[in-house]
Order: C-alpha cells, then sequence, then structure tokens
C-alpha cells in the first residue's frame, strides 16, 4: 500500500508570512512529486511539479524534494488570503500510480 | 477539448438505481483517472486507463462498480444499485506526463 501522508492542520499564517507545508511517503521508488491547490468546492488545481532533489521555484512557490528522506515540501512565501485552501501532495510511483494525501488546509488571515 | 469536461455536475439519485458518469478528457492526452472525494476526505483512487485499457482497477470498491473506455476518449463511471455510501463527487483527471489535470467534477448524492 503506497501511502502520502500530510498534517491535516488547519495552518494558520498572517498575511505576509511563509507558509511550509509538508509531506511524506511511503515508496521509495517514487519518481515524480506533486503539489495541488484546491478551494472549498472545487476541484484539484496542479501548482507545482518537482522530479529531481533539491528545490524548485515558481514565483511566491519554492518545492523540495528530498528523496533520502522520502519527504516533500512546499513553500508559501508572501501569503495572501487568497491562497487559503487545502494543499494536497500527490506522488507518481511506477507509471501510473497516483497517490494523493488527505491534504493540509492552509489559512491565511488579513 | 480545452479542458477536462464531466457530465453531469450534481446527480441525484434514489438508492437501488444505476448511475453512469461521464468524462471527456484533454483530446490527445491517453491516459485517465478516475478518483472519488468524499466530504472533507482526501482523493481515492478508483481506475487508470491507457488508451481504452484499464491495466490499474485495483481502487474499485465493489463489483456494482464499473467503467470503460471508448475511441481512446471519453470515459463512463458506472455504479449499479448505488447505496448511500457511494454519495461522494467523482473527479476524473487527464494527465500528461503525471501531471493531471481535473474536471469539475460529478457531485453524486444518493438518498
Amino acid at each position: 500500500q503506497k501511502e502520502v501522508e500530510q498534517n491535516s492542520g488547519p495552518l494558520s499564517v498572517p498575511e505576509g508570512a511563509i507558509a511550509s507545508l509538508n509531506c511524506t511517503y511511503s515508496d521509495r521508488g517514487s519518481q515524480s512529486f506533486f503539489w495541488y491547490r484546491q478551494y472549498s468546492g472545487k476541484s484539484p488545481e496542479l501548482i507545482m511539479s518537482i522530479y529531481s532533489n533539491g528545490d524548485k521555484e515558481d514565483g511566491r512557490f519554492t518545492a523540495q524534494l528530498n528523496k533520502a528522506s522520502q519527504y516533500v515540501s512546499l513553500l508559501i512565501r508572501d501569503s495572501q488570503p487568497s491562497d487559503s485552501a487545502t494543499y494536497l501532495c500527490a506522488v507518481l510511483s511506477g507509471y501510473s500510480t497516483l497517490t494523493f494525501g488527505k491534504g493540509t488546509m492552509l489559512l491565511v488571515s488579513p | 477539448g480545452a479542458g477536462v469536461s464531466q457530465s453531469p455536475s450534481n446527480k441525484v439519485t434514489e438508492k437501488g438505481k444505476d448511475v453512469e458518469l461521464r468524462c471527456d478528457p484533454i483530446s490527445g492526452h491517453t491516459a485517465l483517472y478516475w478518483y472519488r472525494q468524499s466530504l472533507g476526505q482526501g482523493l481515492e483512487f478508483l481506475i487508470y486507463f491507457q488508451g481504452n485499457s484499464a491495466p490499474d482497477k485495483s481502487g474499485l470498491p465493489s463489483d456494482r462498480f464499473s467503467a470503460e473506455r471508448t475511441g481512446g476518449s471519453v470515459s463512463t463511471l458506472t455504479i449499479q444499485r448505488t447505496q448511500q455510501e457511494d454519495s461522494a463527487v467523482y473527479l476524473c483527471a487527464s494527465p500528461r506526463g503525471g501531471e493531471a489535470f481535473f474536471g469539475q467534477g460529478t457531485r453524486l448524492t444518493v438518498v
């Protein structure tokens, strides 16, 4: 059973702060990692993908991957109230097994 | 099409009836996922298609659930003899290299 674990939250941060979201996974052979954002009542939306160890930056978002520790994180700089959503970590194993964590709810207060 | 289209958006059905949910993926994408999301829960994998074949259907919860895909495009998920525990949002995703693009979902309510 491939598992992806996330703290359910909520993670509360003030506007302008850095939000740090974490994820661990069980399948050491996993090769692709994704972060999705899901607003209440909406479908998940892909925001970041990362495939190799280290950091990947895209605007205010930075994804970090450490395969040795089986750990993925997402940093959101200068958090905005519009970033308030549930963030889902997803891991691709093999060619087709895309497993999602249960998500971390982020609340950004003005 | 430009995005993933699912229909209907909402479906209310009586317990014991059969329902069909439809997904029209992004044009040219050969793979397709179905997931289910119950209220306040994470995404539960149901089935994966590559072309018209389903090499991974391990997530289908019971033999009341079936899915097919024709012409490497449209997929239908059929739930027979619906039960109240089948109430959820059913999401279809059209992946490209592991990056999945979701439809708006079908909210199924079994009364």
